[in-house]
């Protein structure tokens, strides 16, 4: 079975303090790719990055940082130094076969 | 175009009454995913299309529930004597190949039945 969780459902955080989203997945496919995706207000949901189940290196792009560990089956999202803008639900999710497995997201609100 | 355009942004529609939402890929994409988005949940996957053909619609919730992509491009989701249960968010997506690269989400269609 494929699932993804996401434990914390709700995070506040003051700017430009950093705060980590958790997100766990089952699968028992040899060949997987993780996702995370943003969903601000308006509703369209953003993609943010890819990762496949081969390549554990971990990756940083400005402020977004994502820690992939396959032992732990985690695939964990960093923001430093957090800013309103960042404000959204963010969305972990697995991809085997044809399908997106999501999870139910976890909602940062970062305060002024 | 750009981008994943759905239309409507909004439908209220009563109870019993027969929906279509329409999605309008990204112009190239073979592949077009339809996703259902209940409130404070993740998507849940419908069906998914490559080319003309459904080719997986597991997630269909029932016989009420149908998607066509007669041309390959614009995909319709149909559904039938609506429930109040229906009333969700219907996100569509689209991808170049298998979507494991990632696909690009439309704004979603917010369906409430009353």
């Amino acid at each position: 079975a494929q699932k993804v969780t996401q434990a914390q459902t709700e995070i506040s955080v003051v700017e430009k303090e950093d705060v980590t989203l958790d997100c766990v997945y089952e699968t028992r496919d040899t060949t997987y790719y993780l996702f995370w995706y943003k969903q601000p207000p308006s509703g369209e949901l953003v993609f943010l990055i890819r990762r496949n189940s081969f390549d554990e290196q971990n990756e940083i792009s400005g402020r977004y940082s994502w820690n992939f560990q396959k032992s732990t089956s985690s695939f964990n999202f960093t923001i430093t130094a957090s800013q309103v803008v960042d404000s959204a639900v963010y969305f972990c999710a697995l991809s085997a076969g044809n399908q997106f497995y999501f999870g139910t997201g976890t909602s940062l609100t970062v305060i002024p | 175009g750009a981008g994943v355009s759905q239309t409507p942004s909004n439908k209220v529609t009563e109870k019993g009454k027969y929906v279509e939402l329409r999605c309008d890929p990204i112009s190239g994409h073979t592949a077009l995913y339809w996703y259902r988005q209940s409130l404070g949940q993740g998507p849940e996957f419908l069906i998914y299309f490559q080319g003309t053909g459904a080719a997986d619609d597991s997630g269909l919730p029932n016989d009420r529930f149908f998607a066509v992509r007669p041309e390959g491009s614009v995909s319709t989701l149909k559904i039938q004597r609506t429930e109040r249960g229906d009333s969700a968010v219907y996100l569509c997506a689209s991808s170049e190949s298998w979507g494991r690269n990632g696909y690009t989400f439309g704004s979603g269609t917010r369906l409430t039945v009353v």
